[in-house]
């Protein structure tokens, strides 16, 4: 079992639909939990992290972690088609180097 | 577009070679860690330097090794290559040994051949 899962996709939405993207992860060290948004034939670009639990806004993201559940979330309301991208999720525990990622998640927004 | 920057883009390499990737970090961080990531795939932990060291190192065989130079500029070295170490090589940079605020490079494509 990977110590992150993440569904591959695709997921196609119309644009100005909200998204919902998840994880669920096995490690309860993990403490520092990120999401990365990554454009075809380009490096992953930091969107958020979240320390431990809770939620955090920024614009039209909202981060969601649930450590009982060891579960989080990623929602993008008013979805635009330059959303089109693969997101990433990311987490490790508060002494580690290391990152663990997710699979990714391919989003398609229609115009 | 961040200020990481890696060099070559593309490489093509036959089995057996050995390869060297760059990685001019972000002015200000000292911090650089390598991942690879396989097609479909999210990137996997290679390692990380931090002040010239390595202090972290993911599930890779000997034969990737690393440097970090006093500019804190950065090289990986992969010997002996193999067809599966055809990837993504992205480098990553960040203020501090704690890479919560990672910024990527745009990678390097390899492919062996």
């Amino acid at each position: 079992q990977k110590e992150v899962e993440q569904d591959p996709g695709p997921l196609s939405v119309p644009e100005g639909a909200i998204v919902s993207l998840n994880c669920t992860y096995s490690n309860s060290a993990f403490q520092y939990f990120m999401w990365y948004r990554q454009y075809s034939r380009k490096g992953p670009e930091l969107l958020m992290y979240t320390y431990s639990s809770g939620n955090k806004e920024d614009g039209r993201f909202t981060a969601q972690v649930d450590k009982s559940s060891k579960y989080i979330s990623l929602f993008i309301r008013d979805s635009q088609p330059s959303d089109s991208a693969t997101y990433l999720c990311a987490m490790r525990d508060t002494g580690g180097f290391k990152t663990i990622f997710g699979a990714g998640t391919r989003l398609f927004v229609k115009a | 577009e961040t200020g990481v920057t890696q060099s070559p883009t593309h490489l093509i390499k036959t089995r057996g070679q050995q390869v060297t990737l760059r990685c001019s970090s972000q002015s200000g961080h000292n911090t650089v860690s390598w991942y690879q990531q396989a097609l479909g795939q999210g990137p996997q932990f290679i390692f990380q330097y931090y002040r010239e060291e390595e202090n972290g190192r993911g599930n890779f065989p000997p034969r990737f090794s690393g440097l970090q130079f006093p500019n804190y500029s950065s090289e990986l070295n992969v010997n002996a290559l193999e067809l599966d170490d055809s990837a993504l090589y992205l480098c990553a940079s960040s203020p501090f040994q704690m890479n919560t605020e990672a910024f990527f490079g745009q990678g390097t494509r390899l492919t062996v051949v």
